[in-house]
Formats: structure tokens, C-alpha cells, sequence
């Protein structure tokens, strides 16, 4: 597609539930980013794929959250028993070959997840 | 990583000329400047970047000392549609790498 698509673009869920959010990257873009945005904050980064495999993981903030991306292309992230603090926008971007130094990096406009 | 430190917000009028400079004391050798714009329910976008002296392009120019400690984003002509918060981050190049966000510069543009 033209540009990085997320859906849902909103997403309300009760606490305790299980939520996916997905992410299309552009095409050919070989590595996809997850991203988290709280209200008045930068977006805080979750977890990065090249390929298939998530390369670096280290932002995800505990084993409730869980990314795939098995043929490389659309990505999922999984979150379990929601907590209210997990309501925020989830960002998703793509870049070319993962040097965002020299590319950029396209970002969706997002998924917001609410928790009540 | 390098850190960035930025002003928090700036106010503007339209058609005025805004400079939001942002200070990376620690920058390393292999590591860009780049900027990103972000509106109200969007994502960030990438707007510029540059490595040292100057760097301009159809949206904005780019400002960068010899010294590379700090960098000038500078916006000609502001229009309302040029109200979002504005990130500075410096991102290594040559390695696949995560970007790093501050709290950006919240610009507002009035009439």
C-alpha cells in the first residue's frame, strides 16, 4: 500500500481482556517498528522486526505483550489481561531496510486502545 | 544514545519565520539528525534530516554547527497547518536501530 495502515484505528476494551492490533507496512519495507504514545509523551518503542524476527524486543514492557510477524510483511501485537495502564496509541512504522538514519521511518496513524 | 534536550513549546504567528533549536551534547560520529513532525491523531512524520552544516529541503532547512552539539530546525513562513509537536533525535546510521522520541516542541501558530 501507499502508506502504513493500522487497525482498528480504535479499539475499547474491559480490563482483563485479550486485544490484537494490526499493522500493514508498506510493501517491500523489510523492517517494522511497534511503538507506544501516551498522552503529552513521545512515542516509546516497544519492539522491531527485520524480516520475520524481531530483532530487538527490549522495549516491551512485560510477557503480557507479544508481537508476530511470520511472513514478514503484517504484523500483530498481542496484548493479554489488559490493565488500564496499557490504554494508549499504538504506532506502527516501516522503513526500507531499517536504517531509519537515511530513509526515515513511515508511521501509521495508529491504533488507540482504551481499557476500562 | 544520545539525548536531546528541546523547549517544551514555542507559540508563533502566522507567516513569521520559527527556529526550534535542539541541544545533543553527546552526539557520536556515525549518528544523523533528524526531525520529526507529528499532528493530532497522526504519526510522526520524518521532515529532514542532516549530519553537518546545513541541509534544506521543500518543508523546512536544517542548521548544524561544526561541533554537531546542537541543531536549528528552522520553518519558513508558518502557516496554522504547521502547529504539531516537533521531535529532534539523533539516530545512528549504517545499523538498524530504534529512534529514540523526547517530549518534542509543542509549535502553535496563531493568526
Amino acid at each position: 500500500g501507499a502508506g502504513v495502515s493500522q487497525t482498528p484505528s480504535n479499539k475499547v476494551t474491559e480490563k482483563g481482556k485479550y486485544v490484537e492490533l494490526r499493522c500493514d507496512p508498506i510493501s517491500g519495507h523489510t523492517a517494522l517498528y511497534w511503538y507506544r504514545q501516551s498522552l503529552g509523551q513521545g512515542p516509546e518503542f516497544l519492539i522491531y522486526f527485520q524480516g520475520t524476527g524481531a530483532a530487538d524486543d527490549s522495549g516491551l514492557p512485560n510477557d503480557r505483550f507479544f508481537a508476530v510477524r511470520p511472513e514478514g510483511s503484517v504484523s500483530t501485537l498481542k496484548i493479554q489481561r489488559t490493565e488500564r495502564g496499557d490504554s494508549a496509541v499504538y504506532l506502527c512504522a516501516s522503513s526500507l531496510n531499517g536504517d531509519g538514519g537515511n530513509y526515515g521511518y513511515t508511521f501509521g496513524s495508529g491504533t488507540r486502545l482504551t481499557v476500562v | 544514545l544520545a539525548k536531546t534536550t528541546q523547549p517544551i513549546s514555542m507559540d508563533s504567528y502566522e507567516g513569521q519565520e520559527v527556529n526550534i533549536t535542539c541541544s545533543h551534547n553527546n552526539i557520536a560520529t556515525n549518528d544523523y539528525i533528524t526531525w520529526y513532525q507529528q499532528f493530532p491523531s497522526q504519526g510522526p512524520r520524518f521532515i529532514i534530516q542532516g549530519y553537518k552544516t546545513k541541509v534544506t529541503n521543500e518543508v523546512a532547512s536544517l542548521f548544524i554547527p561544526a561541533d554537531r552539539k546542537s541543531s536549528t530546525l528552522s520553518l519558513p513562513r508558518v502557516s496554522l497547518s504547521d502547529t504539531a509537536v516537533y521531535y529532534c533525535l539523533v539516530v545512528p546510521t549504517g545499523t538498524a536501530s530504534k529512534l529514540t522520541f523526547g517530549t518534542g516542541t509543542r509549535l502553535q501558530v496563531t493568526l
